[in-house]
């Protein structure tokens, strides 16, 4: 069964405090990303990754960075969480060179106080 | 500058009529456009996608349309169900592979009454 899984599904921590979300793909898709949605704004691209240890950095870069040392497994890590750092994130994934969809994961929810 | 525009922002509907979506679009060059499901808490979930110019789909009671010359597509869902209740994406792709970038509306809430 193809799945992007995310964990945690909700997290809430404190300003300043390390944050870590996980997400893991099923397919051995060589592309990851990492966005972030917020309310009455498009999805915004966070850290798009190749494949292991091939990752950019997308259009919102600041403040977080990634990690990809398994085709199937993606980490983007807020070191020092900020409040503004409050919002959904969604990881997905796609094969790299076809037209396919990207599969979504459910998000995590991270609200930073 | 957002290049991906959706109308309406949100809409109700009565459950067995029907409805239509906008997408509007500056993204160039534009190589596809999909529209997405977003259910409550959920993640998004493809609908359909449009690549050539004047492109028509079809997916059950979903259909959508492409103008590449006016960067305009329409999603058209007939006989809204309660389970239509969603947000409507419109992703704009500028490669048809995984090098290019998504371009992401805000999109349409879309409220079904019974």
């Amino acid at each position: 069964d193809m799945k992007v899984t995310q964990m945690p599904r909700y997290l809430i921590k404190r300003m300043g405090e390390n944050v870590l979300l996980e997400c893991g793909q099923d397919m051995s898709h060589e592309t990851m990303y990492w966005y972030r949605q917020d309310p009455g704004l498009g999805l915004q691209l966070i850290y798009i990754s190749y494949d292991v240890d091939s990752n950019s950095e997308g259009d919102i870069p600041k403040g977080y960075r990634v990690s990809r040392k398994k085709r199937e497994h993606f980490s983007l890590i807020l070191d020092s969480a900020k409040t503004n750092q409050t919002s959904v994130y969604f990881c997905a994934s796609r094969n790299r060179e076809d037209n396919q969809a990207p599969l979504f994961g459910e998000g995590t929810r991270l609200s930073v106080l | 500058k957002t290049q991906v525009e959706q109308s309406p922002q949100s809409l109700v509907v009565r459950q067995g009529e029907n409805c239509v979506l906008q997408c509007n679009y500056s993204v160039t060059p534009d190589n596809h456009l999909r529209w997405f499901k977003q259910d409550t808490g959920k993640g998004l979930v493809s609908l359909t996608v449009l690549v050539h110019e004047n492109d028509k789909t079809s997916n059950g009671r979903y259909s959508a349309t492409l103008d590449k010359d006016a960067k305009h597509s329409t999603l058209h869902i007939t006989a809204t169900l309660l389970d239509d209740t969603a947000t409507y994406i419109c992703v704009v792709g500028d490669r048809g592979s995984a090098l290019g970038r998504l371009h992401f509306g805000a999109g349409t809430q879309l409220i079904v009454i019974p």
